[in-house]
C-alpha cells in the first residue's frame, strides 16, 4: 500500500529552522504538496510541486525533494507558524490524493 | 475571489446516506481547468482525501471509499455534491469541499462537521 510516513511531532524555537521531512516510501520520485493547519480551521496550501509557493506564502517557506524524503523547511520560525503540517502526493493509479499523518510543529 | 462553503444536515443516522452541497462562488465548476473535491478529517486526526469531480463529470475514488461514494456536479446552480451511503460511526469527520488544482488543492471551504449517531 502507499504510504507517507511524517514525524508526529516537530519542537523549534523561534527564531530558528523547522524542517519536517515526508517519507514517500513507493511514492518515491512523485511531486510532493504541503499544507497547513491551525486549530479550528481549514488546511492551507504552503508548498507545491516539491518547491513552489503560493501567493502570500512568506518566503520563509521553502520545500525540497530528493530521493524518498521531501522537506517542508521553515526559517526564522515565529509563534504563528505553530500548527498542524501534511504531505501530499498524488497517486495516479487511482487518481485520488494521499496525506501523510500530520506533524505537529511547536514553537517552543 | 474563489469562495466555497459546505452545506448538510448536522447529524446522521447510522446506515443512512449522507449528503454536502458545496456551492461555488468567484469561479465556475464548469471550468475545463478544475476538479472539485471532497475531503475529510475525522476529530482529531489526519485528512482523507475522499474523491474529486471534473466538469465533464468524471470522478474519482479514494479506492478505500469508492464502493459508497458518489460525487456529481450540478452546473446551473455551480455547486458539486458528495452522497456517502452506509455510514458509520467511523465516517463522522468535518468534510471540506476544495478545489484541485492538477493534483493538489488549492482553495479549501471552511468544513463542516457531521457526527454519525443515533
Amino acid at each position: 500500500s502507499y504510504e507517507l510516513t511524517q514525524p508526529p511531532s516537530v519542537s523549534v524555537a523561534p527564531g530558528k529552522t523547522a524542517r519536517i521531512t515526508c517519507e514517500l516510501n513507493n511514492f518515491g520520485g512523485k511531486s510532493v504538496h504541503w499544507y497547513q493547519q491551525k486549530p479550528g480551521q481549514a488546511p492551507l496550501l504552503v508548498i507545491y510541486y516539491d518547491g513552489d509557493r503560493p501567493s502570500g506564502i512568506p518566503e520563509r517557506f521553502s520545500g525540497s525533494n530528493s530521493g524518498n524524503t521531501a522537506t517542508l523547511t521553515i526559517s526564522r520560525v515565529e509563534a504563528g507558524d505553530e500548527a498542524e503540517y501534511y504531505c501530499q502526493v498524488w497517486d495516479g493509479d487511482s487518481d485520488h490524493g494521499v496525506f501523510g499523518g500530520g506533524t505537529k510543529l511547536t514553537v517552543l | 475571489q474563489l469562495h466555497l462553503q459546505e452545506s448538510g444536515p448536522g447529524l446522521v443516522k447510522p446506515s443512512e446516506i449522507l449528503t454536502l452541497t458545496c456551492t461555488v462562488s468567484g469561479a465556475s465548476v464548469n471550468s475545463l481547468i478544475s476538479y472539485w473535491a471532497w475531503i475529510r478529517q475525522p476529530p482529531g486526526k489526519g485528512l482523507e482525501w475522499i474523491g474529486s469531480v471534473h466538469s465533464t463529470g468524471s470522478s474519482y475514488y479514494n479506492p478505500s471509499l469508492k464502493t459508497r461514494v458518489t460525487i456529481s456536479i450540478h452546473a446551473s446552480k455551480n455547486q458539486f455534491s458528495l452522497n456517502l451511503r452506509s455510514v458509520t460511526a467511523a465516517d463522522t469527520a468535518v468534510y471540506y469541499c476544495a478545489r484541485r488544482s492538477s493534483n493538489y488543492v488549492d482553495s479549501w471551504g471552511q468544513g463542516t462537521l457531521v457526527p454519525v449517531s443515533s
